[in-house]
């Protein structure tokens, strides 16, 4: 199975501030299918992105997606209160799909 | 409202069996692969099960295979998920989810807990 590796564990930033998480697959990630989740404390997770760069119905533009292969990221331009979170990769090219192990982004 | 209800989790002891339901609203049911994710305490996503949109086609994690059993019924937009010799290791917080074709989960469940423990 695709084992998908997210970096760092933990970002400390403050509100404005631009973050940048990455993900990084065992093996190559066919045809970029590779989505985002958000997930905040006690709530199930939220579909951000997917097929690497395309944002999920109703999700601020400040989130972006990229990325190919086995190298993706997401980035979040200018952090807002709500985005501190923790936040899971996926890839859906290959059966079993799997899950990153997550960055948490905390306020600095 | 389109929404996932998922219930049926509580405390069982190993070697035993739960049946978690997952009741759908607000869309067309049938259109949609659903899946079964968990997440144990302070861990993270665990993908377990997919069923197709007319139930032909399932497909399980390792772990579960021989165990757990998805089903659903479009009749009544539901979704099933029947867990038998349950381990420790199981314990977590079950989601039923909606698969969308462009890729993800679009759609969770609050999720129902399932603890396996002597």
């Amino acid at each position: 199975e695709i084992v998908l590796t997210q970096s760092p564990g933990t970002l400390s930033l403050s509100p404005g501030e631009r973050a940048t998480l990455s993900c990084r697959a065992s093996q190559s990630v066919g045809g970029s299918y590779l989505a985002w989740y958000q997930q905040k404390r006690g709530q199930a997770p939220r579909l951000l992105i997917y097929g690497a760069s395309s944002r999920a119905t109703g999700i601020p533009d400040r989130f972006s997606g990229s990325g190919s292969g086995t190298d993706f990221s997401l980035t979040i331009s200018r952090l807002e209160p709500e985005d501190f979170a923790v936040y899971y990769c996926q890839q859906y090219s290959s059966s079993p799909t799997t899950f990153g192990g997550g960055t948490k982004v905390e306020i600095k | 409202q389109v929404q996932l209800v998922a219930s049926g989790g509580g405390l069982v002891k190993p070697g035993g069996s739960l049946r978690l339901s997952c009741a759908a609203s607000g869309f067309s049911f049938s259109d949609y692969y659903m899946s079964w994710v968990r997440q144990a305490p302070g861990k993270g996503l665990e993908w377990i099960s997919y069923i197709s949109n007319s139930g032909l086609s399932t497909d399980y994690r390792d772990s579960v295979k021989g165990r757990f059993t998805i089903s659903r019924d479009n009749t009544k937009n539901s979704l099933s998920l029947q867990m038998n010799s349950l381990r420790v290791e199981d314990t977590a917080l079950y989601f039923c989810a909606r698969d969308v074709s462009s890729g993800g989960i679009d759609l969770w469940g609050l999720g129902t807990l399932v603890t396996v423990s002597s």
